[in-house]
């Protein structure tokens, strides 16, 4: 079954780190860019970070650059988020979503992993 | 960044109606417009992407167009299915922006 799988997400301090995993199944990863895009329970969809497909290019919404880390190993079939100096803004269902290298649209969606800080 | 505004931000429809929602851009995004649903616990899913393309099984009753700045998206006769959230975005550029939502609701 092609799908994406986050996990990682969990209550933390504002200050502290966590670090989210999407691992990707029924698909080859490497052929693809990946997103993470968050929600606020109740609020609309924000784009976070991007990767490109061999994980040289990396690009980030100001909000989070500096503090968080995309990265990937395509060898694991999974993509990370590094997220350092949490604050409470950053409370959110954390998606991670894949894409062409261009148009940047999200054909695929995992089910979402619920990061706190609190 | 590039702001995306979408109209109305609630509707409230019958099963059969025809509905429209818009979306506009602040600037010229060409046609890299995409649109997504949401139901409520569920991630989001593609529906149309560069404005008007129809997402691989997708049913032929949603449709897009638009180029530029202005942006429709119709569902041709509503299923009881449909009664979701939806989205816009655009990828002219970064930041990747989303409009703020359109919430269907049965009337």
């Amino acid at each position: 079954e092609v799908q994406l799988v986050e996990s990682g997400g969990g209550s933390v301090q504002p200050g502290g780190s966590l670090r989210l995993s999407c691992a990707a199944s029924g698909f080859t990863l490497s052929r693809f860019w990946m997103h993470w895009v968050r929600q606020v329970p109740g609020e609309g969809l924000v784009w976070v970070s991007r990767i490109n497909s061999d994980g040289r290019s990396t690009d980030y919404a100001e909000s989070v650059r500096g503090r968080f880390t995309i990265s990937r190993d395509n060898a694991k079939d999974t993509v990370y988020l590094q997220m350092n100096s949490l604050r409470g803004e950053d409370t959110a269902v954390y998606y991670c979503a894949r894409g062409p290298a261009f148009p940047w649209y999200f054909d695929l969606w995992g089910r979402g992993t619920p990061v706190t800080v609190s | 960044d590039i702001q995306m505004t979408q109209s109305p931000s609630s509707l409230s429809a019958s099963v059969g109606d025809r509905v429209t929602i818009t979306c506009e851009a602040s600037q010229d995004i060409s046609h890299y417009l995409n649109w997504y649903q949401q139901k409520p616990g569920k991630a989001p899913q593609l529906l149309i992407y560069d404005a008007s393309t129809l997402q691989t099984g997708v049913p032929s009753r949603f449709s897009g167009g638009g180029s530029g700045t202005d942006f429709t998206f119709t569902i041709s006769s509503l299923q009881p299915e449909d009664f979701a959230t939806y989205y816009c975005q655009q990828c002219d550029d970064l930041p990747i922006t989303f409009g703020q939502g359109t919430r269907l609701e049965m009337k």
